[in-house]
């Protein structure tokens, strides 16, 4: 069965500054799908950014960009030039490819606090 | 576009009563998704509905169930509520084609049980 982990139950960063959030996942497929999505206050998840397995370039999104180390089973998020809009609970989830299931699988939260 | 809707926004229920959430997708999205998020442990994946059938199962006991109506909104039903069920339950839709990968999610509907 897959797994996600994420180590890191809060984090904290100053506004400008750059703040890298982990994630270390296990699964047996080759491909797949990592996503990192952003809950508010709103609670409303919002998607940050994906990667798909099979691609070795690692995806960026404006500031914010992913370490895929794929033999690692790793995937970090980073988020450059921190702004007071990021503070939110991040989650790092998989996704299997193909579709079989649907069904993402999502680690248990990293609290991002941002500090003026 | 209207996004993911939910309702009731909160709920609040006795244990051994049933509650019953509503999700409405994506205008054009035939899949929809249910979620459980407790405190402290991320989402839990709970069902997949697309076309109107059941397509796949958390490991969550059977009075959790939930339908989907011809027009792809889906009802989540939880029977006998226990107060652990207390949870917010989080509803997303995507196109059957593309999956998971361009899931978007509601706001949520905050279910807590005394």
């Amino acid at each position: 069965a897959q797994t996600v982990t994420q180590s890191q139950p809060e984090m904290s960063v100053q506004e400008a500054e750059t703040v890298t959030l982990s994630c270390t996942y296990d699964t047996s497929e080759s491909d797949y799908y990592l996503f990192w999505y952003k809950q508010p206050p709103s609670r409303q998840m919002i998607l940050v950014i994906r990667q798909e397995a099979y691609k070795q370039q690692n995806a960026t999104e404006n500031r914010f960009s992913v370490n895929f180390q794929k033999a690692a089973k790793s995937f970090s998020l980073k988020i450059s030039d921190s702004q007071l809009g990021d503070a939110a609970m991040y989650f790092c989830a998989y996704g299997p490819y193909g579709g079989a299931t649907n069904k993402l699988i999502f680690g248990t939260g990293t609290l991002l606090a941002v500090q003026p | 576009e209207a996004g993911v809707t939910q309702s009731p926004t909160h709920l609040i229920k006795t244990r051994g009563q049933q509650a019953t959430l509503r999700c409405s997708p994506i205008s054009g999205h035939t899949s929809v998704y249910w979620y459980q998020q407790a405190l402290g442990l991320g989402l839990q994946f709970l069902l997949w509905y697309d076309e109107g059938e059941e397509r796949n199962r958390g490991n969550f006991p059977p009075r959790f169930s939930g339908r989907q109506f011809p027009n792809y909104s889906s009802e989540l039903n939880v029977n006998a509520l226990e107060l652990e069920d207390s949870a917010l339950y989080l509803c997303a839709s995507s196109l059957r084609q593309t999956s998971n990968t361009e899931a978007f999610f509601g706001q949520g509907t905050r279910l807590t049980v005394v």
